[in-house]
């Protein structure tokens, strides 16, 4: 079936220092989403991407939607201590489908 | 509060019993989702409704397990006799669907629930 990969797993990071995350698919999706799930919470909704090649931007937090259609990335920039938590990327093939999650990228500030 | 709401927050059973979850999606959405998240792991999909209508269950394991969103009430999530390895964070999450003002289609816009935390002695 449809499946979403991560990477890194898992990253330990100095505050102030820039982080790049990527997902990527078998499949082409035509929405890709990025979240963040902190400990104990559901995960809150980040970016939305729409078109291939669309780079968008939230704060600190920069996404782009791969050319392929297969691929996504996020960059975080000056690292804070409070942007721990794991950063989940999502996809939809179509607008009627289903919404499928990656396994997570976990992310540590070091002070 | 107008987000997500899931109840209870936790929620322990004895094998064999029956588990039962529930959400309230935000004022205005129309379209429920249910993902399942074991520790240190990711959302795995289970179900994705509407009202009266179930859209896809093809995460949803055959037997013990199923889910309704009533046309009045809750979405709930139904987990009959409970086993071990049933405990695992449960997630709801709600979409506008069609929206109404712009006639987009916002499905993938997801807002998710704080969770229930199903344990299974």
């Amino acid at each position: 079936g449809q499946q979403l990969n991560q990477s890194p797993q898992s990253m330990f990071i100095q505050e102030g220092e820039d982080v790049s995350m990527n997902c990527t698919s078998s499949s082409i999706f035509n929405t890709w989403l990025w979240y963040k799930q902190d400990p104990g919470e559901g995960p809150v909704l980040l970016i939305a991407l729409y078109k291939a090649g669309e780079l968008t931007s939230n704060g600190r937090l920069t996404a782009q939607f791969g050319i392929t259609r297969k691929d996504s990335f996020l960059n975080i920039s000056a690292s804070i201590p409070s942007d721990v938590g794991i950063y989940f990327c999502a996809g939809q093939r179509t607008s009627y489908d289903k919404v499928i999650f990656g396994p997570g990228t976990s992310l540590s500030v070091i002070p | 509060n107008a987000g997500v709401m899931q109840n209870p927050r936790h929620l322990v059973r004895r094998r064999g019993q029956e588990a039962r979850l529930r959400c309230s999606p935000m004022k205005g959405h129309s379209h429920v989702y249910w993902y399942r998240q074991l520790p240190e792991e990711g959302l795995k999909f289970m179900v994705y409704l509407q009202k009266e209508n179930i859209i896809d269950e093809s995460g949803m394991p055959k037997e013990r397990f199923s889910a309704e969103f009533p046309k009045e009430g809750p979405s709930i999530l139904r987990i009959q006799q409970v086993v071990r390895g049933d405990s695992a964070a449960y997630f709801c999450a709600s979409s506008p669907g069609l929206g109404a003002s712009t006639g987009e289609y916002a499905d993938e816009k997801l807002f998710f629930g704080s969770g229930t935390q199903l344990s299974v002695l």
